[in-house]
């Protein structure tokens, strides 16, 4: 069975802190996606990429890095965490465009 | 710019109950996907259905259908017989149609849909 594996269910972290959250998928897939999600606002696009090393921003990319080094991870960073940043961060991966999105359990992150 | 619209924030049915969520979309391209998600409470999103925009068949996959018109930029998607498992979160999103770099989803707000004894 074909998954996306995101490290942490729930972090509760400091304001200014730098957190990182892991996604890795074992279906060899070459997209993968970073979306938060808030309620009222739905699913919003953090980054994504193509390929290793390759990263694109979506439409929320402020205050966000991301880091891809191996085909199967993709890491969200928080440079320093702000309160504003509580949410669902959801993690997807997809073989190439067109093709359905396989989405992680999700990390409910809490910055205090 | 794509947009998806789904009006319904939540609605609330008794078992058995046939329900219908609205998903409305705007987009330029001629060539595009239509999806449906589902959330249940354990957060993790489930993939539903894909439908190519050249395809206006309607689907039916035991008590799910869809319904697919593009001259009303509409993709609603039916339960029959609701049951307290269909509670969750419905999401409708499309994606542009791109053989290059990734194309991404577009998401509605999703529906909530609460379905009682």
């Amino acid at each position: 069975d074909v998954k996306v594996t995101q490290s942490s269910r729930y972090l509760v972290k400091r304001t200014g802190e730098k957190v990182f959250l892991e996604c890795v998928q074992d279906m060899d897939h070459e997209n993968m996606f970073w979306y938060r999600q808030d309620p009222g606002l739905g699913l919003r696009l953090i980054y994504f990429s193509y390929d290793v090393k390759m990263k694109e921003k979506g439409d929320i990319p402020e205050g966000y890095s991301v880091s891809r080094e191996k085909k199967e991870r993709f890491s969200l960073i928080l440079e320093s965490a702000s309160t504003n940043q509580t949410s669902m961060y959801l993690c997807a991966s997809r073989r190439t465009a067109n093709y359905g999105y396989t989405f992680g359990s999700g990390t409910r992150l809490t910055v205090v | 710019a794509q947009k998806v619209t789904q009006a319904q924030t939540e609605i609330s049915v008794v078992e058995k109950e046939d329900v219908t969520l609205d998903c409305v979309y705007e987009t330029r391209d001629t060539t595009y996907y239509l999806f449906w998600y589902k959330q249940p409470p354990s957060g993790e999103l489930v993939f539903l259905i894909r439908r190519n925009s050249f395809d206006e068949q309607n689907e039916i996959s035991g008590r799910y259908s869809w319904n697919f018109q593009k001259s009303t930029s509409s993709f609603n998607f039916t339960i029959t017989a609701s049951q307290v498992v269909d509670s969750a979160v419905y999401f409708c999103a499309l994606s542009e149609v791109n053989t290059g770099t990734a194309s991404k989803l577009t998401f509605g707000t999703g529906t909530r849909l609460q379905v009682t004894l």
